[in-house]
């Protein structure tokens, strides 16, 4: 069906380590997606977003990394901060309409 | 600043009673969407607005109603609230849903029916 999902609920992480936080996503149609970070208490935040036409983007310490050919899409975060604690979300787009899919997120813990 | 406000951030009611969550935004973005989030089912669509007057369901639209009548404003409507509503929503703006157009997310509103 059209999902998007998430192999681990929760990561725990070392502080400075970097954390690889993974999501599969069911519907080859799709061809945007979008990382959310949600803090305790707050809406989702934009973190970073790629097209289909593209297999790795790269941000500011952050990194996404679409496999088309698996349906997968990945999310590293460099050098872990305490700041990264969070519930990280993917997202889609399907190209027919103008929904927005969520998968049903990832706890990142950092370990001191 | 740029950003998106709701209100009430928290609302408790009845079974029944009629509701309206607003959401303004300020940056005169065109696309404008409601979500709710539930525990272990993420967050899931239930309105969104491509522009003024534009609205299209969601993946979970039952029982709810949106209206566009202005760009910068886009209230969620509960006609006759319901127990299974208990949630806690966000309303979201943008240029649009896909390509480097982010979505800001509003500060939620938490919704209790009893």
């Amino acid at each position: 069906g059209e999902s998007v999902g998430l192999h681990l609920p929760t990561l725990s992480v070392q502080e400075g380590d970097n954390s690889i936080i993974n999501c599969a996503y069911s519907n080859s149609a799709s061809d945007y997606f979008i990382w959310y970070k949600q803090e305790s208490g707050k809406g989702p935040q934009f973190i970073i977003d790629i097209r289909s036409n593209m297999d790795k983007r790269q941000g500011q310490r952050v990194t996404v990394l679409l496999n088309k050919t698996v349906k997968h899409l990945s999310l590293q975060i460099a050098a872990t901060q305490p700041g990264d604690s969070a519930v990280y979300f993917c997202a889609e787009n399907i190209r027919r309409d103008d929904k927005i899919i969520f998968g049903k997120g990832t706890r990142l813990h950092i370990l001191p | 600043e740029a950003q998106v406000t709701q209100n009430p951030r928290y609302l408790i009611t009845v079974t029944g009673k009629k509701l309206t969550v607003t959401c303004s935004q300020n940056m005169n973005h065109e696309y404008m969407s409601w979500y709710r989030q539930d525990p272990g089912l993420g967050l899931r669509q239930i309105y969104y607005s491509m522009n003024v007057e534009v609205t299209d369901k969601g993946d979970v639209p039952e029982g709810y109603k949106v209206s566009r009548k202005e760009k910068r404003n886009f209230p969620l409507i509960l006609e006759s609230p319901s127990p299974n509503q208990t949630s806690l929503y966000f309303c979201a703006s943008s240029n649009g849903p896909r390509s480097s157009y982010e979505q800001y997310f509003g500060p939620g509103t938490r919704l209790t029916v009893t």
